[in-house]
């Protein structure tokens, strides 16, 4: 139980185009889902907090207008890079949140590759 | 505050030794305290998870030592493997929000 799939697991565009990243809890349901940007070999960084049915709610210093989240079920989540830059090139990650033995436990996607050339 | 410091940054540990990383936090606020495994390419993985109310939890060869008055908890790897190599992280959130804040990645090697 609690697998979290992201689609697409790598991706390719041209700077200025827009990028839409899926993150799906498969064998749950998932109120909140959160997003995380990963550089190479560093920690992961939260980016926003992905509520179903709500805005999201983003951490400080991420613009919410270049990075759209969708959180339209309770088993899906969608980041989009908007006007994409080769400075948003990362490692994005989604995590989604699962009640279990009476406490909330996060349990994390495969990832997915962003390079914008 | 909401920072979690974790130690050391890389370790190299021989087959069957154990395998020890450390992390503190100053937020008492912090009631959750996972451990994450990531290896390269992939999502992290939770491996083990303590609460402040008891001072270790064991699952198999994975054991979290929690010290609350120190505000210190490490991540213990018993009979380490080659396949345990892999990169590391301690979290720590508050219950109701559930973010989690990240140490910076412990990158283990274990020779063979």
């Amino acid at each position: 139980g609690a697998v979290v799939s992201q689609h697409p697991s790598r991706v390719i565009c041209k700077s200025g185009t827009s990028v839409k990243i899926e993150c799906r809890s498969l064998d749950f349901q998932a109120t909140t889902m959160f997003w995380y940007r990963q550089f190479p070999k560093k920690s992961l960084m939260l980016m926003a907090t992905s509520n179903e049915g709500s805005k999201a709610t983003y951490e400080q210093g991420v613009e919410k207008d270049k990075f759209l989240i969708n959180h339209a079920s309770l088993t899906l989540s969608t980041l989009t890079v908007t006007s994409a830059h080769p400075e948003d090139s990362s490692f994005y990650i989604c995590s989604a949140r699962q009640m279990r033995r009476s406490a909330y436990e996060q349990y994390f996607g495969p990832g997915t590759r962003l390079t914008v050339t | 505050q909401q920072q979690v410091k974790q130690s050391p940054q890389s370790l190299i540990v021989q087959k069957g030794g154990i395998s020890i990383i450390n992390c503190a936090y100053e937020n008492t606020a912090f009631d959750y305290f996972p451990w994450y495994q990531q290896f390269p390419g992939k999502g992290p993985a939770l491996l083990i998870a303590i609460r402040p109310d008891v001072s270790e939890k064991k699952e198999g060869r994975f054991t979290i030592s929690f010290n609350k008055s120190a505000k210190q908890f490490s991540l213990h790897i018993m009979d380490s493997q080659p396949g345990d190599s892999a990169t590391y992280f301690c979290a720590a959130s508050m219950r109701e929000g559930n973010k989690l804040v990240f140490g910076a990645g412990t990158i283990l090697r274990v020779k063979s």
